[in-house]
Order: structure tokens, then sequence, then C-alpha cells
């Protein structure tokens, strides 16, 4: 069965600092993939998404990410985290009925000032 | 812009009352969405709805119906609440799918069950 894991419950990175975020999948075919972001008390917001061509993507707010299919990842890195930073990241995968996503459980990400 | 609207923000239920959490998206999207969030289950999606007029189940569709009322709103009724279904709800919509699509959210709606 399909599957996405985000091995962090928490990550907590100092301001300033560089930040991964790990998201591994189970899929048997080409993958859509996505991150998305929520800060408390809100919805989701999109940061990236990967579907086909460089495997390095750039999305908002100075995120990127990048799919390596031999890993089967797609973790989300930045180069240096900002307080606002500080939210729930989750990664999802689009499954082949084109209407339904797999969420990873989410990382909390803790920014220490 | 208002994007995907949901409401209520906040409600409390009694174990058997019924309710509807309403939601509208101005976004001419086809597809529209409704998932619940419990703490370390990421989102799972309860109902969806592919196009205007259909409606389809997701993953714990279970104590819940929905209505495609047009193509602006979908709405998500509870008949017959249990405390379970303390959750917070998320309606969403995209153009057409999920595959490649960005998926757009409301602000949530928190739901407790006493």
């Amino acid at each position: 069965a399909q599957s996405v894991t985000q091995p962090d419950i928490h990550i907590t990175v100092s301001e300033g600092a560089s930040l991964e975020l790990r998201c591994n999948y189970s899929y048997g075919a080409t993958p859509y993939l996505f991150w998305y972001v929520q800060s408390p008390g809100q919805g989701l917001q999109l940061l990236l998404k990967y579907f086909s061509g460089d495997t390095l993507v750039q999305g908002i707010k100075g995120f990127e990410a990048e799919f390596k299919r031999s890993q089967s990842s797609f973790n989300l890195r930045k180069p240096s985290v900002h307080w606002s930073d500080a939210a729930e990241y989750f990664c999802a995968v689009s499954m082949d009925s084109n209407y339904q996503l797999i969420w990873g459980a989410g990382t909390k990400l803790i920014i220490k000032p | 812009n208002a994007g995907v609207t949901q409401t209520p923000k906040f409600q409390v239920l009694k174990t058997g009352q019924s309710m509807t959490l309403q939601c509208a998206q101005d976004m001419n999207h086809n597809s529209m969405y409704w998932y619940r969030q419990d703490p370390g289950m990421g989102l799972r999606l309860i109902y969806y709805s592919a196009s205007e007029g259909t409606t389809d189940k997701g993953e714990v569709p279970n104590g819940y119906n929905v209505s495609r009322l047009n193509k602006r709103e979908f709405s998500l009724r509870l008949e017959s609440a249990a405390p379970s279904q303390t959750s917070v709800y998320f309606c969403a919509s995209s153009g057409e799918g999920t595959a490649g699509n960005t998926i757009y959210f409301g602000e949530g709606s928190w739901l407790t069950v006493v």
C-alpha cells in the first residue's frame, strides 16, 4: 500500500540555521509530490510541488525540495530559517485516483531564538 | 481573496446531535474535499467531489454525509455526532483533482463532541 513517512515528529532549529525536513514515500508509479505548511490555527498552504522535470524544486518563502527517485525521498530544505517559519510541515503524494492525496503525519518545526 | 471559506470555525456538540459544516469556494474549481485532522495522523479524506453533481467516499466516510449543492458549495453533515468525531475539519478545493494540482484549504472548523 502507498504510504508517506515523515520520520521526525518535531525538529528544533536555531534561527538562522539551515533546515532539512525528511519525507519518504512508498509508491509504484511516478509520483506527484507536495509540501504544505500549516501555521497554528490555520489551514494548509502549498510550499512547492513536483511532478516532472528538474528534480530540485523551488517554492515560496525560500524553501526548496529535492526529489530522489533512488531513495524514494522528497526532502524539504531551507538555508536559513526565520522565526516565522515555525509551523507544521506536511508531505503528500498524489494517488492514481487523482482525487486522493496520501499525507505524512507532519513535522512540527520549532525555532530557537 | 476569499478562496475557501468554511463555517462555523468552532462548535461544541453533544453526543447524538447533528450539524452541518458549510464550505464555499470562489475559485471556480471543479473538485472539492473534506478532510479531518487529528494529532499525529496527518489529514484523512472523508469525502470528495470530483465535479458538480458527484460525490465519492474517501478514507474515513463513516458517520458523515456530504452534499455538493452547486459548483461553489460542498457541505459536510454529521447526522449523530460521536466523541470520535472530535477533530479539526478542513474543506479544500482544486481545479481538477490532485495530480499535480494545488489544493487550497479553508481555515478549519474545530469540532468538539462531548
